[in-house]
C-alpha cells in the first residue's frame, strides 16, 4: 500500500549529539512537510517542501535542518538536541483532492526523548 | 486572535449520544477545511475533508459555514473507539500550508 514511512519509530539521543530522523513516501506526492508535536499540542510546522523549493518556518530554530535529495525521501537533523526538543516528530506530504482541497498524510511519527 | 480555535474539552460522554465540535477559523479566504483523528501517541489521520455543501460518512456529519466562518463535526451514536483528539485543519487559498487547531479530547465512556 502506498504510504508515508517513518524511522526509526522511537530515538533516544543523549543532549547535544546530533540526530536524523527519516521519512519516505511512496504517493509520489510533491509537497512534504515536517511537524514537531508535544503532548496535548498541536502539530507545529518546523518546514515544508514544494518539490526540492525549501521553505522554513520562521520560527524554527537554527538547530534544525532538512535535506530532500529526492521526490520519496526527506530527512530531518537535529544538530544539537537539547531536552525541550524531545516531541514527536511528524512528516506528512499533501496532495489535492478531487474538488482542489489539501489533503495531508501523515507517517506514523518519531518519538524522539533526549537524556 | 488565534486562526483556528477548538474548545479543547475534554467532552466527556456516554455510549450512544451524539457531539458536536465546532470549530472557528479567522482568515476569510480560506478554501478548504479538514477534519483529523489523532488517538493517543498516534499520528493524525484524516477523518473527513468539509466541503462548501456539508458531507455525510456513517455516523459522522461536518459542515461548513462561511459567513460564520466555522466548520462542524457531529457524531452520532458514540462508540468507545470514537475516544480521541479531533484536530481542525484550515487551508488558505493557493497556500500548501494548512493550519491546525489545537484539537478537541472526546472521551467516550460505557
Amino acid at each position: 500500500d502506498a504510504m508515508v514511512i517513518q524511522n526509526p519509530r522511537y530515538q533516544v539521543t543523549q543532549f547535544g549529539k546530533p540526530v536524523t530522523l527519516s521519512c519516505s513516501q511512496t504517493l509520489n506526492h510533491n509537497v512534504m512537510y515536517w511537524y514537531q508535536q508535544k503532548s496535548s499540542q498541536a502539530p507545529k510546522l518546523l518546514f515544508h517542501y514544494y518539490d526540492k523549493d525549501f521553505n522554513n518556518e520562521a520560527d524554527t530554530p537554527d538547530n534544525f535542518q532538512s535535506r530532500r535529495p529526492n521526490t520519496s525521501f526527506c530527512f530531518l537533523d537535529i544538530r544539537s538536541p537539547g531536552l525541550g526538543d524531545a516531541a514527536m516528530y511528524l512528516c506528512a506530504t499533501s496532495r489535492e483532492g478531487v474538488a482542489g482541497e489539501l489533503e495531508q498524510y501523515f507517517g506514523p511519527g518519531t518519538r524522539l526523548t533526549v537524556t | 486572535r488565534k486562526e483556528v480555535e477548538q474548545d479543547p474539552g475534554p467532552f466527556n460522554v456516554p455510549e450512544g449520544a451524539t457531539v458536536a465540535f465546532n470549530c472557528t477559523y479567522s482568515n476569510s479566504a480560506s478554501q478548504s477545511f479538514f477534519w483529523y483523528r489523532q488517538d493517543c501517541r498516534k499520528e493524525p489521520k484524516l477523518l473527513m475533508s468539509v466541503y462548501s455543501s456539508g458531507n455525510e460518512d456513517g455516523r459522522f456529519t461536518a459542515q461548513l459555514n462561511r459567513a460564520s466562518q466555522y466548520i462542524s463535526l457531529l457524531i452520532r451514536d458514540s462508540k468507545l473507539s470514537d475516544s480521541a483528539t479531533y484536530l481542525c485543519v484550515v487551508n488558505g487559498g493557493g497556500s500548501y500550508i494548512p493550519t491546525f487547531g489545537r484539537g478537541t479530547s472526546l472521551i467516550v465512556h460505557p
